[in-house]
């Protein structure tokens, strides 16, 4: 399957610090998803891009996709302690593939 | 939400017994997606369907099968658990529209002693 490498796995930040994760793909995406995962919930649909270079905001979200279409990322600024949870890619097609997932935690 | 109940929530079994897991869904979507979720591994896919008697692999499909004999139902099958199988999985449906992101269920805890 398609290959995406997410990172970092782990992030601990102090709440109003800022938080990023990053997706790499060896390959050029058609497109890519991002989801979040509260603590003991299951994954929900944050976003989609599409177009290179597109960048999308939702409140304190900011979401990238790469010039190439090969990475992509989600900053999320002045964290709260309701953006815990885990925030994962996803390479979309008939399959999708998640991205390893990488868990904020936020210390108030 | 929409509309998807996985059942059982959870489940305690013992090596070598066989497992289902049923995922219902009440819009009648064509693709369906079975995931297992892992520390550090993520979501990782199982096996997918894209419609009644259509199935096909994901990334980590040994020691699992599935059947869809009616488009709301897609089932799991664990032919002898074994205790790497212990973990959270999740049912998933995507709408038929293009570029549709996935809707999951809240999720199965097995545990395999």
């Amino acid at each position: 399957g398609q290959q995406v490498m997410q990172i970092p796995q782990y992030q601990h930040v102090q709440e109003g610090e800022d938080f990023t994760t990053y997706c790499n793909s060896s390959t050029t995406l058609s497109n890519i998803q991002w989801y979040k995962q509260r603590p003991g919930g299951h994954p929900v649909f944050l976003i989609q891009l599409v177009k290179s270079g597109e960048v999308k905001k939702q409140k304190r979200l900011t979401f990238q996709f790469g010039e190439a279409k090969k990475n992509s990322s989600l900053h999320i600024t002045a964290t709260q302690t309701t953006d815990v949870g885990t925030y994962f890619c996803a390479v979309t097609g008939n399959q999708f593939y998640f991205g390893t997932g990488t868990s904020l935690t936020v210390i108030p | 939400d929409a509309g998807i109940t996985q059942s059982p929530r959870h489940k305690v079994t013992e090596t070598g017994t066989p497992v289902t897991l049923r995922c219902h869904q009440t819009e009648n979507h064509r693709y369906m997606y079975w995931y297992r979720q892992d520390p550090g591994h993520g979501l990782r896919l199982i096996h997918y369907s894209y419609g009644v008697k259509d199935t096909d692999k994901g990334e980590v499909s040994d020691g699992y099968s599935v059947s869809r004999s009616k488009t709301e139902d897609f089932l799991l099958t664990l032919e002898s658990a074994t205790s790497s199988q212990t973990s959270v999985y999740f049912c998933a449906i995507k709408r038929d529209r293009n570029n549709s992101p996935l809707h999951f269920g809240n999720g199965t805890r097995l545990t395999v002693t």
